[in-house]
């Protein structure tokens, strides 16, 4: 198993470039969620799923797009990438409560 | 709202030192507790858990109580090596998540451990 794989790893970015994080998890997990990580804040939830089809929106979620086709795909889109969105992302999964599994992260910085 | 405070760091210790990290929670009802750890240059693990009052969880010589009276879920750990440098995080998923695992995450705290 290869648990939870982010691509990619780094990437710059122009202020009002796209771009889309790339999660996938082969665990068969139903949810799946994308964290934010700043300095001095933690981790704060952006968007989740609780299946394919469903997605709802987290505590920070302006800026962002999420769509979840398939059970293990869950891709994070910015539309029009903004400094504020400078950042650390991390892409989770879990099948039940009080477990979630982290990705190795993307470190996003938009200049 | 649910909300999750815990000391700042950098915490700097000694190798075989004891290691204790407050974390205080502020949540309606029984939220369950977490501690995850970040290593450098990855992802976070679970480190240990609890769902009730007066639980403690407990893994790799590392355990919290969870303190309903208090709040609070004091991460503990007799002997630090130098594997344990790393970034703690206390965490919370909410009593009414409506089913799914939220996780609200305090700032974090930097452990260093010197030989």
């Amino acid at each position: 198993n290869a648990g939870v794989t982010q691509t990619p790893k780094f990437q710059v970015l122009k202020t009002g470039q796209s771009m889309t994080l790339q999660c996938a998890q082969d665990m068969n997990h139903e949810y799946m969620s994308w964290y934010r990580q700043d300095p001095g804040m933690g981790l704060r939830l952006i968007h989740y799923s609780v299946g394919a089809g469903i997605t709802d929106q987290g505590e920070v979620p302006n800026g962002y797009n999420v769509s979840r086709s398939t059970t293990e795909d869950f891709p994070l889109r910015l539309l029009s990438a903004a400094p504020s969105q400078t950042s650390v992302y991390f892409c989770a999964s879990s099948s039940r409560p009080y477990e979630q599994y982290f990705g190795p992260g993307t470190r996003l910085t938009v200049t | 709202g649910d909300s999750v405070t815990q000391m700042e760091g950098p915490v700097t210790l000694s190798e075989e030192a004891f290691l204790t990290i407050n974390c205080t929670y502020t949540a309606t009802g029984y939220p369950s507790l977490f501690w995850y750890v970040q290593y450098p240059g990855e992802g976070l693990q679970l480190l240990l858990k609890a769902t009730k009052a007066d639980d403690k969880g407990s893994n790799k010589g590392f355990e919290a109580t969870y303190r309903k009276e208090t709040t609070s879920f004091h991460l503990e750990k007799g002997s630090v090596q130098v594997s344990d440098s790393a970034v703690y995080f206390c965490a919370l998923t909410p009593m009414f998540s409506g089913g799914y695992n939220k996780l609200i995450f305090g700032a974090g705290t930097r452990l260093a451990v010197h030989p």
